[in-house]
């Protein structure tokens, strides 16, 4: 299966602090997002990482992507409060249809304290 | 932008009733939508992926007379929920493309079941 998995868990640090969460999946992939998930809310697209690509940065994001391995990692630097939320790494492959549809893990539960 | 609403944000029914959950794209128009469930701390397990005008392709496991998707319009896509049980209680998202290849999924804020 390509469904990622995040690693740790959960994670709880103080604010401002660095929050790193990793990724791993078993198959090839055109590309691995990041998703944020508030509690009981919806998914928030944070970045996208092709596989021919090795790092990528979106403010204070910054997520690396080594294909030989089949592993991401998301940091997020000088955390805030507000971060606090699940994350999700989604590895896409395309489909049949041309559509590239993401698999999810259970995610990382960030906690941020003030 | 690329917002996605879904309605009812929540809703509480009885064992046995039909539940419609209706996903839709605001600001743009979605060749796809997708369907997807969440049990809590769980992922997003994908239910379904619809085109606009033709049937839904649905996972395996995922039963096509219990989950009823209806892609009416660009910008529209409905989940029916028939006869639904206290299993089927769940957080159900929907999210959408806005064009055949398109790498980015928009995910709409979901739907709480609950089912007595």
């Amino acid at each position: 299966s390509q469904q990622g998995e995040e690693d740790p868990q959960a994670l709880s640090i103080q604010e401002g602090e660095n929050a790193t969460m990793n990724c791993s999946y078993k198959t090839s992939i055109n590309n691995l997002q990041w998703y944020r998930q508030n509690s009981g809310r919806g998914l928030v697209h944070l970045i996208l990482i092709r596989s021919n690509e090795r790092e990528k940065h979106s403010g204070r994001l910054r997520v690396t992507l080594d294909t030989s391995k089949k592993s991401s990692s998301l940091l997020i630097t000088a955390s805030r409060a507000a971060d606090t939320a699940s994350y999700f790494c989604a590895p896409c492959l395309s489909a049949s249809g041309g559509s590239y549809i993401p698999t999810f893990g259970r995610g990382t539960s960030l906690i941020v304290h003030p | 932008g690329a917002v996605v609403s879904q309605h009812p944000s929540r809703v509480i029914c009885k064992s046995g009733t039909s539940v419609k959950i209706e996903c839709r794209s605001l600001d743009f128009q979605a060749t796809t939508m997708f369907w997807y469930r969440q049990f809590p701390k769980q992922s997003l397990m994908l239910m379904a992926t619809s085109n606009e005008g033709s049937k839904a392709t649905y996972e395996q496991g995922v039963e096509k007379d219990k989950f009823l998707i209806n892609h009416a319009s660009l910008t529209l896509s409905t989940l029916t929920v028939t006869s639904a049980h206290p299993e089927d209680s769940s957080f159900y998202i929907c999210s959408a493309s806005k064009k055949v290849a398109e790498e980015t999924q928009y995910f709409g804020p979901g739907t709480r079941l609950l089912v007595l």
